[in-house]
């Protein structure tokens, strides 16, 4: 079965510094997907980033981007120039590409990363 | 706004008893999945519905079920309520298996 860790409960960052968010997983299968989702204090669940493990290049939107390496199966996210609006627990998801089996799209989460973005 | 709707918001009811949640997922969206989100597991996925059809299933106890109907929308129905079960309990949607998923912004169940 696929896992997903995150190791840092919390995190800190200062307005306008950089923070980055570790995640790795652990998966027999050669193709699939990784996610960051936002939740925020409103409880809603947000998708940041998306990466294709096919793709060797790193996904980046905007102020997020991720460091993907899939020999060491990490996956971390780095928030530059961090925002108060950043402030929100962060999980790290992993997806298999292929339908079938009990997977079928189903997401599966580390257990999330608190942010807090001091002024 | 991610398109996909639940309610109730919060539902605060007792041991013992019976809530139904409802979920309407995204226009165009065929795909729906129940995730339950408590401090100490969690984000726990549920079950997965596809037009209609269950397509996966996850941690989902004996005293919950779902289903999906024909207009698309899901309802996840939970009985003999424990403390337990009170937790977060979030809808996603997707188009395909491949698409991303869009939640809802869930419902907040308190059983006391």
């Amino acid at each position: 079965a696929q896992t997903v860790t995150q190791s840092q409960p919390e995190m800190s960052v200062q307005e306008a510094e950089t923070v980055t968010l570790s995640c790795t997983y652990d998966t027999s299968e050669s193709d699939y997907y990784l996610f960051w989702y936002k939740q925020p204090p409103s409880r809603q669940m947000i998708l940041v980033i998306r990466q294709e493990a096919y793709k060797q290049q790193n996904a980046t939107e905007n102020r997020f981007s991720v460091n993907f390496q899939k020999a060491a199966k990490s996956f971390s996210l780095k928030i530059s120039d961090s925002q108060l609006g950043d402030a929100a627990m962060y999980f790290c998801a992993y997806r298999r590409s292929n339908a079938g089996g009990t997977s079928y799209g189903k997401l599966t989460f580390g257990q999330g990363t608190i942010l807090t973005v001091h002024p | 706004d991610s398109g996909v709707t639940q309610t109730p918001k919060h539902l605060i009811t007792a041991t013992g008893q019976r809530v139904t949640l409802r979920c309407s997922p995204r226009s165009g969206d065929l795909s729906v999945y129940w995730y339950q989100q408590s401090l100490d597991q969690g984000l726990q996925f549920l079950i997965q519905y596809y037009n209609g059809e269950e397509r996966a299933k996850g941690n989902i106890l004996e005293r919950f079920s779902a289903q999906q109907f024909p207009d698309l929308h899901s309802e996840l129905n939970l009985s003999s309520l424990e403390l337990g079960d009170s937790a977060l309990y979030f809808c996603a949607s997707s188009v395909h298996y491949n698409s991303p998923l869009h939640f809802g912004n869930g419902t907040r169940l308190t059983v006391t």
